[in-house]
């Protein structure tokens, strides 16, 4: 079956380490992987997008990693802040950027952080 | 151009009674997407569209689900004959062709009593 795992458990870390976020994915093949950034009672915000032939993508305190061997994603936010507390969410995107096609986003169940001062 | 608004923020209704949500998406977006949400979840895709046209709709989703995008502007999501299971959040994004980040609203909560 195809199934998108994050760490179910929340990850709580003290401020300034640096926070690791796991996407694990099966029977997928996506040609992007996406990370979004949720706080409760709101949308998802985007953070970073990373393509299938890519094997990392940085911005900022961020940096994803991308092993499609492996189907696996890592997540990290360095010098954690208590305002990166939030839940993070991976999202695959199957589809390339063909005109037309749907470029709906397949979800995992996201990862809550939390940052303590 | 403030980003995608969706009206109301939040709705309770009784079972059996129908709603409507409503989607304006960033103004030069010709993608618009509908997702749902419930509590410990990821986002669930429920429809598509490109301009006006409705490319997609998740098996997922029972005939009493219908969305419109009439010119291809707004769009509006409205569910008949409610259900307790229908609550959640429901999301709608938005994105420009080309471009694969998607933008989101602040969601409108259902709440079926």
């Amino acid at each position: 079956s195809q199934k998108i795992e994050q760490n179910s458990e929340a990850l709580n870390i003290q401020e300034g380490k640096t926070a690791t976020l796991t996407c694990n994915y099966t029977n997928y093949s996506p040609a992007y992987l996406q990370w979004y950034r949720q706080d409760p009672g709101r949308g998802p915000v985007f953070l970073l997008l990373i393509r299938e032939n890519e094997k990392e993508k940085r911005k900022e305190r961020l940096k994803v990693t991308f092993d499609t061997t492996l189907k696996q994603s890592l997540f990290h936010i360095t010098a954690s802040q208590p305002a990166d507390s939030a839940t993070y969410l991976c999202a695959l995107e199957l589809e390339k950027g063909n005109a037309g096609n749907n470029r709906k986003l397949i979800w995992g169940l996201g990862t809550s952080l939390a940052v303590n001062p | 151009d403030t980003g995608v608004s969706q009206d109301p923020r939040h709705k309770i209704t009784k079972r059996g009674q129908n709603v409507t949500f409503r989607c304006d998406p960033i103004s030069e977006h010709n993608r618009l997407y509908w997702y749902r949400q419930t509590l410990g979840q990821g986002p669930e895709f429920l429809t598509y569209f490109q301009n006006e046209a409705q490319l997609e709709k998740s098996r997922l989703l029972s005939d009493r689900f219908s969305a419109e995008r009439p010119k291809g502007s707004f769009s509006t999501l409205e569910i008949q004959r409610t259900e307790q299971g229908d609550s959640a959040m429901y999301l709608c994004a938005s994105s420009l062709e080309g471009y694969n980040e998607q933008f989101f609203g602040p969601g409108t909560r259902l709440t079926v009593l």
